[in-house]
């Protein structure tokens, strides 16, 4: 069975610190990855998309992709209030004839602590 | 770009009536739409897929006659909860993936969601 693991917190950082938010996956056909923050009783918003291994940097977020390690991470740089959520990683995975589908971790409760 | 709508965003109806949500690519195509369900501090839940112009493939556990999915177009999905009852008072969300020709890991992108109450 695919699985996507994440802890699922809280995390809880001051802020202005940097927030670091881990996820590892089982299958090792996945090639897409993405990253998606949610705000309690809102739909998740896509945040971070990541196909290649290494680091992908878009303003105060940058994720991390280690596909020999099965590891996706997204580190969040100057954290805000505002920032608080949860983040739901998300791997996309083959789910037969010709289709793909996500999967998510059940996710990682952030608190900025102002 | 990319953005996804749903509507309503929320409805409160009498057990045993039938709900209708609509969900809709604005500016994009989407070969295919999700439908998810999620309970207050659960997980989201995948209940189908839906391809333009074919049936849905539904979620074991998801009951396929209560509730019905339809894509009739590239930008356009709808979910109807039929015979509603209180245990099917949830969020639902659905999620458009944006079509790329020659390339299968497209970013999903979604809705706002519709929170139904059913009394």
């Amino acid at each position: 069975q695919k699985e996507v693991e994440q802890n699922s917190g809280p995390l809880s950082v001051p802020e202005g610190a940097i927030a670091s938010l881990n996820c590892t996956y089982s299958d090792r056909g996945s090639q897409s990855f993405f990253w998606y923050r949610q705000y309690s009783g809102k739909s998740p918003e896509l945040i971070m998309s990541i196909y290649s291994n290494g680091d992908k940097e878009d303003g105060r977020f940058t994720a991390q992709l280690n596909k020999a390690s099965q590891y996706v991470s997204l580190l969040i740089r100057d954290s805000q209030p505002s920032d608080s959520a949860t983040y739901l990683c998300a791997v996309n995975e083959y789910s037969g004839a010709g289709s793909y589908q996500l999967t998510f971790g059940k996710g990682t409760k952030l608190s900025v602590i102002p | 770009g990319a953005v996804v709508s749903q509507h309503p965003s929320r409805v409160i109806c009498k057990s045993g009536t039938s709900v209708k949500i609509e969900c809709r690519s604005l500016d994009f195509q989407a070969t295919t739409m999700f439908w998810y369900r999620q309970f207050p501090k659960k997980s989201l839940m995948l209940m189908a897929t839906s391809n333009e112009g074919s049936k849905a493939t539904y979620e074991q556990g998801v009951e396929k006659d209560k509730f019905l999915i339809n894509h009739a177009s590239l930008t356009l999905s709808t979910l109807t909860v039929t015979s509603a009852h209180p245990e099917d008072s949830s969020f639902y969300i659905c999620s458009a993936r944006r079509w790329h020709l020659e390339d299968p890991d497209n970013e999903q992108f979604f809705g706002p969601g519709t929170r139904l109450t059913v009394l």
